[in-house]
């Protein structure tokens, strides 16, 4: 069964630190991963999607893949309050299948 | 950007009632959406892949008598709870997908069967 792992938390960082968000992965194969936010009482927001191994950097995002490792993180810079919400690791589920694999999200609160 | 509505954004039904749901891809055509269910603190779980012409493709466990979806166009997929009880009282979220496995969500329904 493919699955996506990521620690539940609560993260507390305080203002201004810089929050890192992990997820591992299970499916050798998968292809695509994605970042998603949710705030509470809201849909999934897309932050950021990686395909390759390295860094990708989107303003104070970072997202790092590591195939070898099947681990993908979330770094982000100058954390603020608002950015406190429930990140979403998602991973392509490959095999010809268009389904995205969540895991069940980390909760970062960003302290001032 | 992709953008993905929802209609309506909340509903209260009674307990045995039909409800249905619309997602629509504004401006981006998604052959595949898929719709979602999320209980309270819980992630979001996958309940149907939706393609354009095609039956849905239910996850297992998901009823797909008691939830139809159609997908009768590019840009417009509906799910129907059918004789809604309230254990099926849940946020459903649909997303599109616009470009390789890249899924972009509404913004929910909230559903409060009585």
């Amino acid at each position: 069964q493919k699955e996506v792992e990521q620690n539940s938390g609560p993260l507390s960082v305080p203002e201004g630190a810089i929050a890192s968000l992990n997820c591992t992965y299970s499916d050798r194969v998968s292809q695509s991963f994605f970042w998603y936010r949710q705030y509470s009482g809201k849909s999934p927001e897309l932050i950021m999607s990686i395909y390759s191994n390295g860094d990708k950097e989107d303003g104070r995002f970072t997202a790092q893949l590591n195939k070898a490792s099947q681990y993908v993180s979330l770094l982000i810079r100058d954390s603020q309050p608002s950015d406190s919400a429930t990140y979403l690791c998602a991973v392509n589920s490959q095999g010809g299948s268009e389904k995205l694999v969540f895991g069940k999200g980390t909760k970062l609160t960003v302290n001032p | 950007g992709a953008v993905v509505s929802q209609h309506p954004s909340w509903v209260i039904c009674k307990s045995g009632t039909s409800v249905k749901i619309e997602c629509r891809s504004l401006d981006f055509q998604a052959t595949t959406m898929f719709w979602y269910r999320q209980f309270p603190k819980q992630s979001l779980m996958l309940m149907a892949t939706s393609n354009e012409g095609s039956k849905a493709t239910y996850e297992q466990g998901v009823e797909k008598d008691k939830f139809l979806i159609n997908h009768a166009s590019l840009t417009l997929s509906t799910l129907t709870v059918t004789s809604a009880h309230p254990e099926d009282s849940s946020f459903y979220i649909c997303s599109g997908r616009r470009t390789q496995e890249t899924q972009y969500f509404g913004p929910g329904t909230r559903l409060l069967v009585l």
